[in-house]
């Protein structure tokens, strides 16, 4: 069954210091997603992507936050300047049309 | 934005009870998803329900959709310890289908 890939698993960073979240989502899906879900939390959605441009953002999606999609396969996550309050686990989705999302593994961000 | 309840927080039952969770909005839904993470793992998809009053089921679990679309639930038969994790319910909205999750009900199953 296809999946969608995360990387690294478990990244540890410097407060202020900028971190690159990857995922390879499934290759036919078309709405890709960051999903963050703070220890013992709720899933809580960052942002959309479709058609390699952003379709919606959350109120935690600010101007420290970026996606890209730099070639065909990979989406990722940039944070500039962490905070220690964003320490928590990141998710990417994608889906099809009507589908539910399939979910990576998760990276599990610690800001120190 | 669109807000969705969920009750219980926690739910501990014996291993060969039943359990059941709800999921509520203020607004109604166009559809609604349901998701299993186990401790420690990642959102799993279990089922989409998009029409008023629908009743689906997967095995020991049963998904409903009120008539009115603004509430469901999901109901797990004689539980078993794989059935431990958490149950999140998730509405579908915005031009990019973005989810909004409940607060998840944590279950936890004595053996």
């Amino acid at each position: 069954e296809p999946e969608v890939t995360q990387t690294p698993s478990h990244q540890v960073t410097q407060m202020g210091q900028e971190v690159i979240l990857r995922c390879v989502p499934i290759s036919n899906h078309l709405y890709f997603y960051w999903y963050r879900q703070i220890l013992g939390q709720k899933v809580e959605f960052l942002v959309s992507f479709y058609n390699n441009e952003i379709s919606e953002k959350s109120e935690i999606f600010d101007d420290q936050f970026s996606v890209e999609r730099p070639d065909g396969s990979n989406f990722t996550l940039k944070i500039r300047s962490t905070k220690l309050e964003d320490s928590a686990m990141y998710f990417c989705a994608s889906s099809r049309e009507g589908r539910g999302y399939t979910f990576g593994s998760g990276t599990r961000l610690t800001v120190v | 934005g669109q807000q969705v309840m969920q009750i219980p927080q926690y739910q501990h039952v014996q291993e060969g009870e039943d359990f059941t969770t709800y999921c509520n909005s203020s607004t109604t839904l166009s559809n609604i998803q349901w998701y299993k993470q186990r401790p420690g793992g990642h959102p799993v998809f279990l089922i989409q329900l998009v029409k008023s009053g629908e009743v689906k089921k997967q095995k020991r679990l049963t998904f409903q959709f009120g008539e009115a679309k603004k509430n469901s639930s999901l109901h797990i038969t004689a539980t078993q310890t794989t059935d431990v994790g958490t149950y999140f319910c998730a509405a579908l909205s915005g031009s990019a289908r973005q989810l909004t999750f409940g607060s998840g009900t944590q279950l936890t199953v004595l053996p």
